[in-house]
């Protein structure tokens, strides 16, 4: 059955700091899809990244960096520096290769600190 | 592009009334929608699957005669919480599958906040 674990249920750093949030998945499928959402206190979820299952390639966008390793089921996310307004809710997700189910992970709450 | 609005953002009711909420994709068509409810500092759960022109599929323990979805046009479902009790306050959100845009997959609303009093 597919899950997503993510472990860390709250996280705290200071402004500058450094953060990985990590994410751990299970699935029989070979063709399925990773995402990473972000979603602030107003509520809405916002698309961080997606990542099929055929791609192993590291991403990085700005500040924000993902480690896709199959070999270890994760899929991770690192903050480079954080800002005050990365302090949200992360949610990491995994999707049936037909769209037809996607599963959340519990979240990780983010708190930067300035 | 795959821009997905949800309407109203924010609603209070009182208990034993209805309370419709709609999900439209503005910019594609969406023949499957999703609805999610989320308890506060909890995951998203999949209430129902959506599907136009049929009726929905509900997940296991949600009641589908409270829950009412309608997906009667290829950029328009709603979900109507019928006789809404202050249990059912909750935060619901929508998503429609997108066959376009970067984020090939699933695209969100920005969610409603149900308040029953």
């Amino acid at each position: 059955a597919q899950k997503v674990t993510q472990a860390q249920t709250e996280i705290s750093v200071v402004e500058k700091e450094d953060v990985t949030l990590d994410c751990v998945y299970e699935t029989r499928d070979t063709t399925y899809y990773l995402f990473w959402y972000k979603q602030p206190p107003s509520g809405e979820l916002v698309f961080l990244i997606r990542r099929n299952s055929f791609d192993e390639q590291n991403e990085i966008s700005g500040r924000y960096s993902w480690n896709f390793q199959k070999s270890t089921s994760s899929f991770n996310f690192t903050i480079t520096a954080s800002q005050v307004v990365d302090s949200a809710v992360y949610f990491c997700a995994l999707s049936e290769y037909n769209f037809n189910k996607f599963y959340f992970g519990s979240g990780t709450k983010l708190n930067v600190k300035p | 592009g795959a821009v997905v609005s949800q309407h109203p953002s924010w609603v209070i009711c009182k208990s034993g009334t209805s309370v419709k909420i709609e999900c439209r994709s503005l910019d594609f068509q969406a023949t499957t929608m999703f609805w999610y409810r989320q308890f506060p500092k909890q995951s998203l759960m999949l209430m129902a699957t959506s599907n136009e022109g049929s009726k929905a599929t509900y997940e296991q323990g949600v009641e589908k005669d409270k829950f009412l979805i309608n997906h009667a046009s290829l950029t328009l479902s709603t979900l109507t919480v019928t006789s809404a009790h202050p249990e059912d306050s909750s935060f619901y959100i929508c998503s429609a599958l997108a066959d376009r845009g970067h984020n090939y997959g699933y695209t969100f609303g920005s969610g409603t906040r149900l308040t029953v009093v």
